[in-house]
């Protein structure tokens, strides 16, 4: 099946630096891709539809100017956390939608820990 | 009321047994639809598109009732590593692609 894949798988940081998150859909093109956030025992949610060539759409509450998306291809795109707090401490997931259909396959996500 | 409504759970069942998940969603124009299933701290797994003429695999059995907007997901002798947090999924195009994902079901399969 298609792979999606996501890097780092984890990262620790201190406070107030930016980290840059990884999303490579490996064997498909990908014009559009999510990024979700999730915390301990709570659902996915989305934060932003990535599309490449063109800005990121942002969910209601998500700061664009603190979580800065980049979808420079087909088959990458960037989540990048700027400025971060310990409350940005999550499970980080990405996923990409097939050009050819409708399906998503996700990344295998990314564990933030901001120190 | 939410774009796709899933009862949380969880869903406690013996080992073989038989147990059903049901997912609404609101919008009419909804496209396609999945079930995918979550690991506890790993990335959701498709598990199966839905079709309206169903769909199974193997133990599975994926429905669509789109009169009713309504998609379902049975699972028939359920083995201990069914035990995960079943998600139901929908898309849409509404001037873009859109992804809607349910809040997710919790099975826990016991011995």
């Amino acid at each position: 099946g298609a792979v999606v894949s996501q890097h780092p798988s984890w990262v620790i940081c201190k406070s107030g630096t930016s980290v840059k998150i990884e999303c490579r859909s490996l064997d498909f093109q990908a014009t559009t891709m999510f990024w979700y956030r999730q915390f301990p025992k709570q659902s996915l949610m989305l934060m932003a539809t990535s599309n490449e060539g063109s800005k990121a759409t942002y969910e209601q509450g998500v700061e664009k100017d603190k979580f800065l998306i980049n979808h420079a291809s087909l088959t990458l795109s960037t989540l990048t956390v700027t400025s971060a707090h310990p409350e940005d401490s999550s499970f980080y997931i990405c996923s990409a939608r097939q050009n050819s259909g409708n399906t998503i396959y996700f990344g295998e996500g990314s564990w933030l820990t901001v120190v | 009321r939410k774009e796709v409504e899933q009862d949380p759970g969880p869903f406690n069942v013996p080992e073989g047994a038989t147990v059903a998940f049901n997912c609404t969603y609101s919008n009419s124009a909804s496209q396609s639809f999945f079930w995918y299933r979550q690991d506890c701290r790993k990335e959701p797994k498709l598990l199966m598109s839905v079709y309206s003429s169903g769909n199974e695999d193997g133990r599975f059995t994926a429905q669509l009732n789109r009169a009713s907007q309504y998609i379902s997901l049975l699972i028939r002798d359920s083995k201990l590593s069914d035990s995960a947090t079943y998600l139901c999924v929908v898309t849409l195009y509404t001037g873009g692609f859109k992804t809607i994902f349910g809040a997710g079901t919790r099975l826990f399969v016991k011995a």
